[in-house]
């Protein structure tokens, strides 16, 4: 089954712990992105990859970083994790080219105390 | 970067068009309006996209004005299960940029 999956699903950790977040698709999809979703708001966009080893920063990178060493894989890294980082996030993929969706994950339930 | 600007709410009667409205006025040419709801805290489902030409799917239609500045999503025939929040999203798919709005909660009533 075509599918971006993500782990963990829930994930609860402690202030400057560091910590990562995976996500892998299995229809070699060239873009792969990462979003919050905080309560109320739709969601923002932290990093992207157009490609293996190219990586963008969107709306709000600050306090992540991201790696694409292989086109299946796009691990989400926040390295001394905050509190104003507990959030819901999602990783998305899609093909090359513009006139294609985007696929998304079931998501991550962060929060850090 | 483009923003969209969507209602908070809307309700509609069950068996009745749902029409979500958004606006994107700073869209620029090269970018895409995609539509995705989300049930829950669940990841956001495809709806339907289009760059200029009005679109149709088996789930819903959507209409992009001439000057691009804003859309509408229509669900022809809304059910209880299209109950969702529902979210306009400018995506420059050459670039990899995506905004998304606040999205507007749709419920649909017996």
């Amino acid at each position: 089954e075509a599918q971006v999956t993500q782990n963990p699903r829930y994930l609860i950790t402690v202030t400057g712990k560091k910590l990562t977040v995976t996500c892998s698709q299995n229809m070699n999809h060239e873009y792969m992105s990462w979003y919050r979703q905080d309560p109320g708001l739709g969601l923002r966009q932290i990093y992207y990859s157009m490609n293996v080893e190219v990586t963008d920063k969107g709306d709000v990178p600050e306090g992540y970083k991201v790696s694409r060493k292989e086109k299946r894989n796009f691990p989400l890294i926040l390295e001394s994790p905050s509190p104003n980082q507990t959030s819901l996030y999602f990783c998305a993929s899609k093909p090359s080219g513009s006139n294609e969706k985007l696929f998304f994950g079931s998501g991550t339930q962060l929060s850090v105390l | 970067d483009a923003k969209t600007t969507q209602p908070p709410s809307m309700d509609c009667a069950e068996g009745r068009a749902a029409n979500l409205p958004c606006n994107h006025s700073t869209i620029s040419g090269n970018e895409y309006v995609y539509w995705y709801r989300q049930i829950h805290s669940q990841g956001p489902q495809y709806i339907i996209h289009g760059l200029k030409n009005n679109e149709t799917n088996e789930m819903a239609s959507l209409i992009i004005t001439e000057d691009r500045k804003s859309s509408t999503l229509i669900l022809p025939h809304a059910t209880l299960r299209d109950t969702a929040v529902y979210y306009c999203i400018v995506f420059n798919t050459n670039a990899g940029k995506s905004t998304f709005g606040d999205g507007t909660t749709l419920t649909v009533k017996p």
